[in-house]
């Protein structure tokens, strides 16, 4: 099975704070996604890799980076921390294509204050 | 552009109800794909089902189908005789040819009461 593990599961951080998410896959995947997910809003892309040290923009990427040097690896920061960043942030990976499904972390609740 | 609408923001049912969730999807392609997603309170979202723009077949898994329809542009979801562990958000999804990214719906939050 794949499995896409996320650092923390709760955060909590204060605003001006940076901020680092990260994700591991371990099947190999060469695409991954970052997404947020806030109420009524479904899941909303903020950055994907579809390899190594490769990134693109997703639908809201203001107020974020990413970062993949390794194939397994993708990390989200927030440079420096808003409250209008608190949200459940989700990882997934996917193996390649858009034919692929996406596998999915278990999600990382941010809080900044 | 793509989109997709689920229009049931939430739904309520007693245990043994069938209930059927709306998907409608928008998209010039034509060649995409369909996807639903299931997040049960633990967070994690699970892969469900992938439907391609070419196969219109509908799809049953134990009690779980799916009702694919170009002419509606309907991706439709339904449960059989519900039980309180299908209790989870239930999010649909489209990939299109050109594009890396899936865009998803607002999502359906499924309660299924004893």
């Amino acid at each position: 099975d794949v499995k896409v593990t996320q650092s923390s599961r709760y955060l909590v951080k204060r605003t001006g704070e940076k901020v680092f998410l990260e994700c591991v896959q371990d099947m190999d995947h060469e695409n991954m996604f970052w997404y947020r997910q806030d109420p009524g809003l479904g899941l909303r892309l903020i950055y994907f890799s579809y390899d190594v040290k490769m990134k693109e923009k997703g639908d809201i990427p203001e107020g974020y980076s990413v970062s993949r040097e390794k194939k397994e690896r993708f990390s989200l920061i927030l440079e420096s921390a808003s409250t209008n960043q608190t949200s459940m942030y989700l990882c997934a990976s996917r193996l390649g294509g858009l034919t692929y499904e996406q596998y999915f972390g278990p999600g990382t609740r941010l809080t900044v204050t | 552009a793509q989109k997709v609408t689920q229009a049931q923001t939430e739904i309520s049912v007693v245990e043994k109800e069938d209930v059927t969730l709306d998907c409608v999807y928008e998209t010039r392609d034509t060649t995409y794909y369909l996807f639903w997603y299931k997040q049960p309170p633990s967070g994690e979202l699970v892969f469900l089902i992938r439907r391609n723009s070419f196969d219109e077949q509908n799809e049953i898994s134990g009690r779980y189908s799916w009702n694919f329809q170009k002419s509606t542009s309907s991706f439709n979801f339904t449960i059989t005789a519900s039980q309180v562990v299908d209790s989870a958000v239930y999010f649909c999804a489209l990939s299109e040819s050109n594009n890396n990214d899936m865009r998803f719906g607002a999502g359906t939050r499924l309660t299924v009461k004893p």
